[in-house]
């Protein structure tokens, strides 16, 4: 099966800084990759995410890019700001669209934390 | 809409207790899932269902039971509950189609087992 590895676990920034979030997966036949903000005691919610068709995906403050021979992509947020502090996971799919069933296999989450 | 539901919240069981979580959605939503979170483990996926009636075993399904009676429901069941099953449960849905595979989570329902 797929795994997906993320890193860093916790990464601390200052107001105004940029954030990197790095995700590595195993299974090259993975098509579609999410990534999901959790705020302390709510529900993971989609931020972004990208099709292995498309290298970069932008809206606004995020990004995510994926690199198909390395088999890692990445959540880049720029100017960051206290509210951005959370739980970042990100999450790979196999054959999504097709006989996955659009099952996720996520990485272990960063505890991003924004200083004002 | 209220999206998706999870009831109850908060529960703590006595180790071989059996209880029931309930999932609802109400986005029309073919696919189901239910999720565990634990500290540093990111979620992992207990079972699936990709229609009334069907379900099928994820990554971490021992222990647990779902079942699928109608579209917008979706149980899952703990037969004897054990410390090792202390965690988040999220319950989420997804429609089918090749444009759109976002996942929608419920609140979540945090269970002890002591």
């Amino acid at each position: 099966g797929e795994n997906v590895e993320q890193h860093p676990s916790t990464l601390s920034v200052q107001e105004g800084d940029s954030a990197v979030i790095k995700c590595t997966y195993s299974d090259s036949a993975s098509n579609y990759f999410p990534w999901y903000k959790q705020e302390l005691g709510k529900r993971p919610q989609l931020i972004i995410d990208i099709r292995s068709n498309v290298g970069e995906k932008k809206d606004q403050r995020i990004a995510v890019t994926l690199n198909k021979t390395a088999k890692h992509f990445s959540l880049h947020i720029t100017e960051t700001q206290p509210e951005d502090s959370a739980v970042y996971f990100c999450a790979a799919s196999l054959n999504a669209g097709g006989t996955s069933y659009g099952k996720l296999t996520f990485g272990q989450g960063t505890i991003l934390t924004v200083h004002p | 809409n209220a999206g998706v539901t999870q009831t109850p919240k908060f529960r703590v069981l006595k180790t071989g207790q059996s209880m029931t979580l309930l999932c609802a959605q109400d986005m029309n939503h073919e696919y189901m899932y239910w999720y565990r979170q634990d500290p540093g483990m990111g979620l992992r996926l207990i079972h699936y269902s990709v229609g009334e009636g069907t379900t099928a075993k994820g990554e971490v399904p021992d222990g647990y039971n779902v079942s699928r009676l109608k579209k917008q429901n979706f149980l899952l069941g703990l037969e004897s509950a054990a410390p090792s099953q202390t965690s988040v449960y999220f319950c989420a849905s997804s429609r089918v189609g090749l444009a759109d595979y976002e996942q929608y989570f419920g609140p979540g329902t945090r269970l002890t087992v002591t």
